[in-house]
């Protein structure tokens, strides 16, 4: 199994919900990453998990909560969103802890907030 | 801060030209750049990664170079096809605090005119 894998592929909520995303990878890499991508923009990274650490990028607000329950599978929490989080939200993989190396994306998951 | 530039932002070919991306950034103190490639509301693909320590990777009919004093790489594209119709990104990841970071160009959308 050589693919990243995400669900749900289109999700719309609105500002009051609480929702999740999941991402799911089993080709034993030890790193695994959240990015967010709005339209006609280069992805932006927002979390890596890495040495079963989350490291957190300072500037992502709060109602965006990630989780990772085991090694192959992180979960992005969503909640009070807002419409200018509406994006593309990928998620990758690579194999070392530690050093990001070759990294292997998910189709993504479409957001659109309400 | 790490600023990357993709030069051209669009670019439109005859099947068969051979044809060069440009990828610029300001921080030379990187740990590996990677190039991908992104269909139309898809995740990336993986193409190719050159390490700090290399001049150029190749790839069928994909290489590129890197030049970390001058801030510079470049992916050649070989004999182009009408599949290679992309937006081409380039990514620069660098040691920072500890960790590493990940900064994205701005993207080249490749067009291969039959």
């Amino acid at each position: 199994d050589t693919e990243v894998t995400q669900t749900p592929k289109h999700l719309v909520m609105g500002m009051t919900n609480k929702k999740s995303l999941k991402c799911e990878q089993h080709m034993g890499h030890r790193a695994m990453y959240w990015y967010k991508q709005k339209a006609k923009k280069p992805p932006e990274l927002m979390f890596v998990y890495s040495y079963e650490k989350l490291s957190i990028n300072e500037s992502v607000p709060s109602r965006f909560s990630p989780e990772c329950p085991n090694s192959s599978l992180l979960n992005l929490h969503l909640h009070a969103l807002q419409p200018e989080d509406s994006a593309l939200y990928l998620c990758a993989s690579s194999p070392r802890a530690g050093a990001i190396d070759t990294q292997y994306f998910g189709p993504g998951t479409r957001l659109t907030v309400l | 801060k790490q600023e990357v530039t993709q030069i051209p932002a669009a670019l439109s070919v005859p099947e068969g030209e051979n044809l060069v991306l440009n990828c610029s950034f300001t921080d030379s103190a990187i740990y590996n750049l990677q190039w991908f490639r992104q269909d139309p509301g898809k995740g990336l693909t993986s193409l190719l990664l050159i390490q700090s320590s290399q001049r150029e990777q190749t790839s069928g009919r994909l290489n590129a170079s890197l030049d970390k004093s001058s801030g510079r790489s470049t992916l050649y594209i070989a004999a182009s096809q009408p599949g290679d119709s992309a937006t081409y990104l380039c990514a620069v990841i660098v040691n920072s605090g500890g960790y590493q970071k990940v900064t994205f160009g701005t993207g080249t959308k490749l067009q291969v005119i039959p």
